[in-house]
């Protein structure tokens, strides 16, 4: 079992903004990356650390972090976000890594 | 540009092995780890192990200790996942991901990018 937690589902409107959480322990001592998966596609990295994107990625997407919780933040939700993020970071030992739940988002 | 190509579909009968080829391309192979994660059908990802292309060092998910062997060869910058035993449930998508780390005061972070575009390896009789 994963020992990052994220919400199953969420929803947002077109253009409205939507937060994505990932839970755990670890989060407290690592920070956590984000990607972000469309059916039949690999995953794309969309944001790490103290909110870094990749080149290429929009602004709309940031990072952020507080306690035992890392967010991803979607400003302005477009129709091409619908897909599932996946965060990931390290387990409550530090040794190895973790891929959170994953949340399915919903474009309305 | 950097790029993991990896090779094609494979259909194998339970008991078998396969093999998944992670060919890299646009830096040197020996600088960053390679990862491989796997990704059943509507689930979610789960890594199954780790290499060091440069000095050849392996890490392995309990769940895969003994079934799963990583290689690679560094005059054609290409990593290798073979799985061995093969299950049914061992049907999924295999992606190989460049792992990167860093580490500054509180700033404790990896991530991998970029992914291969994955191999459907599907285990049917």
């Amino acid at each position: 079992s994963s020992e990052l937690t994220q919400d199953p589902a969420v929803s947002v409107a077109l253009g409205q903004t939507v937060r994505i959480t990932c839970q755990g322990d670890s989060l407290r001592t690592y920070h956590a990356s984000w990607y972000q998966q469309k059916p039949g596609q690999a995953p794309v990295l969309v944001n790490y650390g103290t909110n870094y994107r990749p080149s290429g990625i929009p602004d709309r997407f940031s990072g952020s972090s507080s306690g035992d919780t890392a967010s991803l933040t979607i400003t302005g939700a477009q129709a091409e976000d619908d897909a599932d993020y996946y965060c990931n970071s390290r387990d409550s030992s530090g040794n190895r890594l973790v891929f959170g739940t994953g949340t399915k988002v919903t474009v309305l | 540009q950097v790029q993991l190509v990896q090779s094609g579909a494979e259909v194998k009968k339970p008991g078998a092995s396969v093999k998944v080829s992670c060919k890299a391309a646009g830096y040197n192979f020996t600088s960053y780890d390679i990862f491989w994660v796997r990704q059943a059908t509507g689930q979610g990802l789960e890594w199954m192990g780790w290499m060091k292309p440069g000095s050849g060092k392996i890490g392995y998910a309990q769940k895969f200790q003994g079934r799963v062997t990583l290689t690679r060869n560094t005059s054609i910058a290409t990593a290798y996942m073979e799985l061995s035993s093969l299950k049914s449930d061992d049907t999924a998508v295999y992606y190989c991901a460049l792992h990167h780390h860093y580490e500054s005061g509180d700033l404790r972070v990896s991530w991998f990018d970029p992914w291969g575009q994955g191999t459907l390896v599907t285990v049917s009789p």
